[in-house]
């Protein structure tokens, strides 16, 4: 079965500046899917940036990038430019031709001014 | 506006009494999935369907049910609820099953089981 493990409950940034956001997965599938969720104190789901395990290049939307190195299952989040409204709950979860979500158990970012 | 919505957002129930937490998405998708939320596990999957009439278990699915009689809707029961369902739950849908279109999720319904 796949895991997803995000080994950092919480992190902390300053406003403006730049944090990275780890998680390691494990499956033995060659093709699947790879996202990172924000979830605000709202508790809405919102879907930050999606990578295709069959692309090299990594993903990025605005100001968020991933560092997807498949060999070594890892897929970090970058957030650059940290914003008070980035405050939340991320979680990474894989996906796999089956449509079922494994999430992480998330890690709390707190942007501070 | 397309959207996933779930009712009743918050409930709070004691043992034993049946409920049912409503899930609608108006975007025609097929796949639709059940998630619940607790604090260091993530959200994990309850139940999914793939269409109309086909559903399946999830991870972790003791103590509900599910149907999927039309395309827009997918409720979660729980037929006799225990504390232990205390829980934010989530409702899913994707446009087809097979892993290329991403999942559109609802406000969530946080339930307290007394």
């Amino acid at each position: 079965a796949q895991t997803v493990t995000q080994s950092q409950p919480e992190m902390s940034v300053q406003e403006a500046e730049t944090v990275t956001l780890s998680c390691t997965y494990d499956t033995s599938e060659s093709n699947y899917y790879l996202f990172w969720y924000k979830q605000p104190p709202s508790r809405q789901m919102i879907l930050v940036i999606r990578q295709e395990a069959y692309k090299q290049q990594n993903a990025t939307e605005n100001r968020f990038s991933v560092n997807f190195q498949k060999a070594a299952k890892s897929f970090s989040l970058k957030i650059s430019d940290s914003q008070l409204g980035d405050t939340a709950m991320y979680f990474c979860a894989f996906m796999d031709y089956g449509n079922k979500l494994v999430f992480g158990a998330g890690t709390i970012l707190r942007v501070k001014s | 506006e397309a959207q996933v919505t779930q009712n009743p957002r918050y409930l709070i129930t004691v043992t034993g009494k049946k409920l049912t937490v409503t899930c609608s998405q108006n975007m025609n998708h097929e796949y639709m999935s059940w998630y619940r939320q607790d604090p260091g596990l993530g959200l994990r999957q309850i139940y999914y369907s793939m269409n109309v009439e086909v559903t399946d278990k999830g991870d972790v699915p003791e103590g509900y049910k599910v149907s999927r009689k039309e395309k827009r809707n997918f409720p979660l029961i729980l037929e006799s609820p225990s504390p232990n369902q205390t829980s934010l739950y989530f409702c899913a849908s994707s446009l087809r099953f097979g892993g290329a279109t991403s999942q559109y999720f609802g406000p969530g319904t946080r339930l307290l089981v007394l």
